[in-house]
């Protein structure tokens, strides 16, 4: 059973425009959302988290709404610039157990 | 701080080979992941480790695969007589006890002929 899903395999925007990629997950325990950016040869590496006590967190042109009741997030990337162009992969866990991963929203930033 | 080091970077092996793969945590974290990445499955858990005991092996394929941490300075991921559905990208990732973040490698790509 996939526990954390991600709703778009990819995304396309054009520059300037705010992406929105949506995530959801089964588990209710899990109380740690973290989402993860790659980009080609190279590893995931964090991006931004947020806690299941917070329904929102915000850095620089990245935000994550989190919707504990119906056990959904997203994320909001602000101003999309080409350089933002990767794989975005929503993340979840529990108790410092081990990181569940979704299987990637592949985003496209359009000059 | 190099960040976590994986090699070789590539690998190419003939089907029925050995491949062994290498990961050098971040110095001073006490978890190590495995995570197997194909376009079709994505990011596959396989394994992890803290403080060196195997924790979690729930992921790791029950034949031919197997993995090792000798020491806190390095893990290593041992597929036997290699088939080419092995063929993949393979992270390691390290992390803090205590922490939920993981640190990756750049990933080892096998492929298997």
């Amino acid at each position: 059973q996939q526990q954390v899903r991600q709703s778009s395999q990819s995304l396309t925007v054009w520059e300037g425009e705010t992406a929105i990629l949506n995530c959801s997950y089964e588990n209710s325990a899990f109380d740690y959302f973290p989402w993860y950016q790659q980009f080609p040869g190279e590893g995931p590496a964090l991006l931004i988290a947020i806690r299941s006590v917070s329904d929102k967190k915000e850095d620089g042109r990245f935000t994550i709404f989190f919707n504990k009741r119906e056990k959904n997030l997203s994320l909001h990337i602000k101003d999309s610039q080409p350089g933002d162009s990767a794989t975005y992969f929503c993340a979840a866990s529990y108790s410092n157990n081990r990181i569940f991963f979704g299987d990637g929203t592949q985003l496209v930033v359009k000059p | 701080n190099a960040g976590v080091i994986q090699t070789p970077r590539h690998k190419v092996t003939g089907k029925g080979q050995e491949a062994t793969l290498w990961c050098e945590p971040i110095s001073g974290h006490s978890a190590v992941f495995w995570y197997r990445q194909t376009i079709v499955q994505g990011l596959e858990f396989l394994t992890y480790f803290r403080n060196q005991a195997p924790i979690d092996d729930s992921g790791m394929p029950k034949e031919r695969f197997s993995a090792q941490m000798p020491n806190q300075s390095h893990s290593t991921l041992k597929i036997q007589s290699t088939q080419p559905q092995d063929s993949a990208v393979y992270l390691c990732a390290s992390s803090f006890t205590g922490e939920n973040t993981l640190y990756f490698g750049a990933g080892t790509r096998l492929s298997v002929l």
